[in-house]
């Protein structure tokens, strides 16, 4: 059975203060693990596309690895604008985008 | 590029009206369009899954009579909330797939910001 699952649930950090999200995967043929940002009352953004064990993508703070189990979502020096729920999606069997319940990222100053 | 827009953003309306969401891809054209929704603190749910000119695939436990979802164009797709009652008030949310030779990603579901769907 297809599933994705994230930790940890909520992180709260000091501005600076640099760490790491996790989401794991099980799904029979990778077509695509998806990073997105979500903010509250907002629909999701889209961060990240990773296809392939070892592949890294970057986007300012943030940086995605992919091995064949998980991916990690690190963030750098986070900001107080970096804070959201960031949400890992893979494609399933169907071809469905299938989501992990998301991390929620608090940055204080 | 791949900007999804909703409309309206919020509805309030009253129990056993209808009330329909619009879905448009501003600057692609899209294969497929989703609809999902999402509970206070949950990840999203998908709803339905509308290719142009066809019917909707529904998942199991979403009522089709309930939730009418028309894909008139390969930019515009509409859910249409039948009959609602309070328990149909949540936060939906679209995405749409895009055809290829746009220079945007065919893989990817670029989503819209939201509808907030309140039932009295």
């Amino acid at each position: 059975e297809d599933q994705v699952t994230q930790s940890p649930e909520a992180l709260r950090l000091q501005e600076g203060e640099s760490s790491s999200l996790n989401c794991s995967y099980t799904v029979s043929g990778l077509r695509g693990l998806f990073w997105y940002r979500q903010d509250p009352g907002k629909g999701p953004e889209f961060l990240f596309t990773l296809y392939s064990a070892g592949e890294e993508k970057e986007k300012e703070r943030l940086k995605a690895t992919l091995t064949k189990k998980e991916s990690f979502l690190h963030i750098t020096a986070p900001k107080p604008e970096d804070s959201a729920t960031y949400l890992c999606a893979v494609h399933d069997s169907w071809g469905k985008l299938q989501f992990g319940a998301g991390t929620q990222v608090v940055v204080t100053p | 590029g791949a900007v999804v827009s909703q409309h309206p953003s919020w509805v309030i309306c009253k129990s056993g009206t209808s009330v329909k969401i619009e879905c448009r891809s501003l600057d692609f054209q899209a294969t497929t369009m989703f609809w999902y929704r999402q509970f206070p603190k949950q990840s999203l749910m998908l709803m339905a899954t509308s290719n142009e000119g066809s019917k909707a695939t529904y998942e199991q436990g979403v009522e089709k009579d309930k939730f009418l979802i028309n894909h008139a164009s390969l930019t515009l797709s509409t859910l249409t909330v039948t009959s609602a009652h309070p328990e149909d008030s949540s936060f939906y949310i679209c995405s749409a797939l895009a055809l290829t030779g746009q220079g945007v990603s065919t893989d990817t579901q670029y989503f819209g910001p939201g509808t907030r769907l309140t039932v009295l």
